[in-house]
């Protein structure tokens, strides 16, 4: 019963280095998002995706690249991480938008 | 601009008391309101609201929407120290593919 993975759960990164950040559903769900949350602000939408081969931008999506090749990933590029990245991210996943999100357990993300 | 403003950011209260946690929101072409409970780590959903005036209940929470009104409220009754975590509220929207999310209230249970 996996419902949304993420990997890894934590991570510290130099800046200018790059990873990707993984996520993976086993519900068929078309809708994959990405968050961020920093402390004490609420969740902000990087990117999104409808289904795969689509994805789209969301409200902060500078310094970040997805991709969508199956339904199943969505994974989150940082390609010259910046201080400004440090956050908790995470992957999320619905039916459809107008759904309950179904939400991975998080990456803590640190870029020093 | 769409925005979530929930109220209060943060609460504090002692085990058996009622909390009434609030979800205003103006987005355009709204469809439904959820609310999310964040403890350490991923947010798991509690209740998605789309029809005025329905209330919704799970044990002691309950949650009702106000469409005309632009407001949802999250109740909780007898609280006990496993209700602490950060309360989400979000909105989605027709034509939109996204949650719009709310800064979320912090509630602390003292035993």
């Amino acid at each position: 019963n996996a419902g949304v993975t993420q990997t890894p759960k934590f991570r510290i990164l130099k800046i200018g280095q790059s990873m990707t950040l993984q996520c993976t559903q086993d519900m068929n769900h078309n809708y994959m998002y990405w968050y961020r949350q920093d402390p004490g602000m609420g969740l902000k939408l990087i990117y999104y995706s409808v289904g795969a081969g689509i994805t789209d931008k969301g409200e902060v999506p500078n310094g970040y690249n997805v991709s969508r090749s199956t339904t199943e990933d969505f994974p989150l590029r940082l390609e010259l991480a910046a201080p400004s990245q440090t956050s908790v991210y995470f992957c999320a996943s619905s039916f459809h938008t107008n759904t309950e999100a179904f939400f991975g357990q998080g990456t803590r993300l640190t870029v020093v | 601009e769409d925005k979530v403003v929930q109220s209060p950011l943060s609460l504090v209260v002692h085990e058996g008391d009622t909390v009434t946690l609030n979800c205003s929101y103006e987005v355009t072409n709204f469809r439904s309101l959820l609310w999310y409970k964040q403890e350490k780590k991923a947010p798991t959903f509690l209740f998605m609201l789309t029809s005025s005036g329905i209330e919704k209940k799970s044990g002691r929470l309950s949650s009702i929407l106000d469409k005309k009104e632009l407001f949802s409220i999250l109740n909780i009754t007898a609280t006990q120290t496993g209700d602490s975590a950060v309360y989400l509220c979000a909105t989605t929207q027709g034509g939109s593919e996204k949650l719009v999310f709310g800064k979320g209230t912090k509630l602390t249970v003292n035993p």
